[in-house]
Order: structure tokens, then sequence, then C-alpha cells
């Protein structure tokens, strides 16, 4: 029972455009979502986080909104650079349960 | 300079072997966790300690023990008993306790292969 999902295995953007990455979840107890990079052989470095109380959380060139009715979030990076290229996770938890729930990841990558 | 680290990055072991993974931390945490990633897949949660002295299962502890004997380590064991142990672990770490939300930081992983 996969309770975070990130339905697109990768995407593809161009270099000063917007990128756009999604995540839907089926636990209702989840209230707090995070969002981690990760390049290959490479432990995940967290990006941004946001909790149910918010519907947006803004950190530079990255915004992570949360819409809880459709148990959606998502990741927007604008604008794209090359080095944004990597795999992004998803990931999301109970709070105070210590115990994330991760996402498959999407593969993005940003061509110059 | 505060940080996780994971020893060896490279690791090969031979089928029946048990073999210990190094995770050790400068962050004070108190919490620690191993995952395990496959590919296409997101990582799963092995083994988690929030506290030296205690740990709990994760969502795949079949074939892992852990040890939490001080706050600074929390090295994994994966034994023969675990049917596909090739993959890439992760340790990370947290301030854990009563500090909400609380976010994990993760090493650079390990991985291994089963020859």
């Amino acid at each position: 029972d996969q309770q975070v999902k990130q339905n697109s295995p990768s995407l593809s953007v161009q270099e000063g455009r917007i990128s756009i990455l999604n995540c839907d979840y089926t636990n209702s107890m989840f209230d707090y979502f995070l969002w981690y990079k990760k390049y290959p052989a490479e432990g995940p470095t967290f990006l941004i986080s946001i909790s149910s109380i918010k519907d947006k959380n803004e950190d530079g060139r990255f915004t992570v909104f949360l819409n809880k009715s459709a148990k959606h979030l998502s990741l927007h990076i604008v604008p794209s650079q090359p080095g944004d290229s990597a795999v992004y996770f998803c990931a999301a938890a109970v709070q105070g349960a210590q115990k994330l729930v991760f996402g498959q990841g999407t593969r993005l990558t940003i061509n110059p | 300079d505060g940080g996780i680290t994971q020893s060896p990055k490279y690791l090969f072991r031979k089928e029946g072997q048990n073999v210990t993974l190094s995770c050790e931390q400068n962050l004070n945490h108190d919490a620690m966790y191993w995952y395990r990633q496959d590919p296409g897949q997101g990582l799963r949660l092995i083994y988690y300690s929030q506290i030296v002295n205690d740990f709990q299962k994760g969502d795949i502890a079949e074939g892992y023990s852990v040890s939490r004997e001080k706050k600074e380590s929390f090295p994994l064991t994966v034994t023969s008993a675990q049917k596909n142990p090739t993959a890439f672990y992760l340790c990370a770490s947290s301030i854990g306790g009563l500090v909400n939300p609380d976010t994990q930081y993760f090493g650079p992983g390990t991985r291994l292969t089963v020859l």
C-alpha cells in the first residue's frame, strides 16, 4: 500500500523555466511534508518542508504548495538551473511519530 | 563541522556472510534511522532509534539487526537471513524527542553488493 506516490518517474524542463514536481498521499493523518533532493550515489539533501497548518512555504527558488482536500503537494522550482538535475523525493509524516514515508522519486533533468 | 558519516561508501560481500555498516553522527541528535533504497523505489525504513539503548523495527526489518550503545553511533548488520541484501543503504538522524516537526538529515550512503 503506497501511502505516498510520485506518479511521474521523470520530468524534463528547459533551463530558466519552472519545474513542477507532484506528490499525492492517501493517509489523512499525515501533517508534515518534506522534499528531498538526491544526486546519484549520495544521501538525500533536505530541501523544504511544510506543515499542514499552511498551504504554501517558500525558500528562495523553491516553493512547496499543499492542498489538503486533494491530498496533494507540489514543489515548484523557478527558475530551473542545471544543478537542479537530480531525483526528488517527497516524504510525509505524522508529527511526533518520527517515521517518514517516502514516495518513489521523480528524476528531474534540466536541459540547457 | 557537524554531519553524518557512513563507511565504507562501497562494500562487497559474499553470499551468506554477515556485514556491518557504520553510521556516526556528531550533530548531538537523539534519533537515528536506517533506510534502504532500491532502483526505482523510494526509501524504506529498516530500523530506527529514538534514544540510546532503544530501537524499533521499521517496515522491512527482517534480516537486519542494529544496536545503539552510544548516542553518536547506530551500526546496521545485514545478516545472511536477508534475502535481497544488495542495495543502497542510508543512515539519517534527527533531533528527536519532543521536537515538532523533526526533520531528518541523511548521510552519504553505503552501496552494498552481495556476490
